[in-house]
């Protein structure tokens, strides 16, 4: 199957329950941040993404926070549900390029029915 | 609409042995990237495009070469296989300074022996 999710960070929460999957960043010059989902097997696709100029913004059960002074970008999920297991990972970009993305390592999120 | 096309979605290799994995996307979109997934490691660029006839380096680059003759299309070739280059292989393409970030293909599982 899958390996992705070998050496990951994990997060395991119930069907229900708030999830919160953190990210830190390195690069200070970043001014575009996206977070991925990954299902095994399958490619990373798009959740929600923030610009600097912003500390927060809202998509549909998920919220993404930004902490420019400390590098550290966070992502909430809703009223988690079985179908949001999957890794996850945040990107940032090149500084002023949006199109060359420097992924983290990821985080898989286990929900338990 | 298919989004972004990978093929094959499976290969095996001999040590040596040449190979070219493609990647088509029908969004006219101007960005497109190869990225490798290794386990633990995340998603790490090869090489980048940001339209046709113009190409750039990633993180990764050694072992790999891309040309960008049409804005659809975006082969990754393998010159020498080495295992050192068994992985999970995505395309992906963006309008780049376009909310959304990249859109990921399906992927192509190498495996070199």
């Amino acid at each position: 199957g899958e390996s992705v999710g070998l050496h990951l960070p994990t997060l395991s929460v119930q069907e229900g329950d708030n999830s919160i999957i953190n990210c830190a960043y390195s690069n200070s010059a970043s001014d575009y941040f996206i977070w991925y989902k990954q299902e095994s097997g399958k490619g990373p696709q798009f959740i929600i993404d923030i610009r600097s100029n912003m500390d927060k913004r809202q998509g549909q059960r998920v919220t993404v926070l930004l902490n420019k002074t400390v590098k550290h970008l966070s992502l909430q999920i809703a009223a988690t549900q079985p179908g949001d297991s999957a890794v996850y990972f945040c990107a940032e970009n090149d500084g002023g390029s949006n199109y060359k993305l420097t992924f983290g390592k990821g985080t898989l999120l286990t929900v338990n029915p | 609409n298919a989004g972004v096309t990978q093929t094959p979605k499976f290969q095996v290799l001999k040590t040596g042995q040449s190979m070219t994995l493609q990647c088509a996307q029908d969004m006219n979109h101007e960005y497109m990237s190869w990225y490798r997934q290794d386990p633990g490691m995340g998603l790490r660029l090869i090489h980048y495009s940001v339209g046709a006839g113009i190409t750039d380096q990633g993180e990764v680059p050694n072992g790999y070469n891309v040309s960008r003759s049409t804005t659809e299309d975006f082969p990754l070739r393998l010159l020498s296989a080495a295992p050192s280059q068994t992985s999970v292989y995505f395309c992906a393409s963006s309008y780049g300074t376009a909310a959304g970030g990249y859109t990921f293909g399906s992927g192509t599982r190498l495996t070199v022996v």
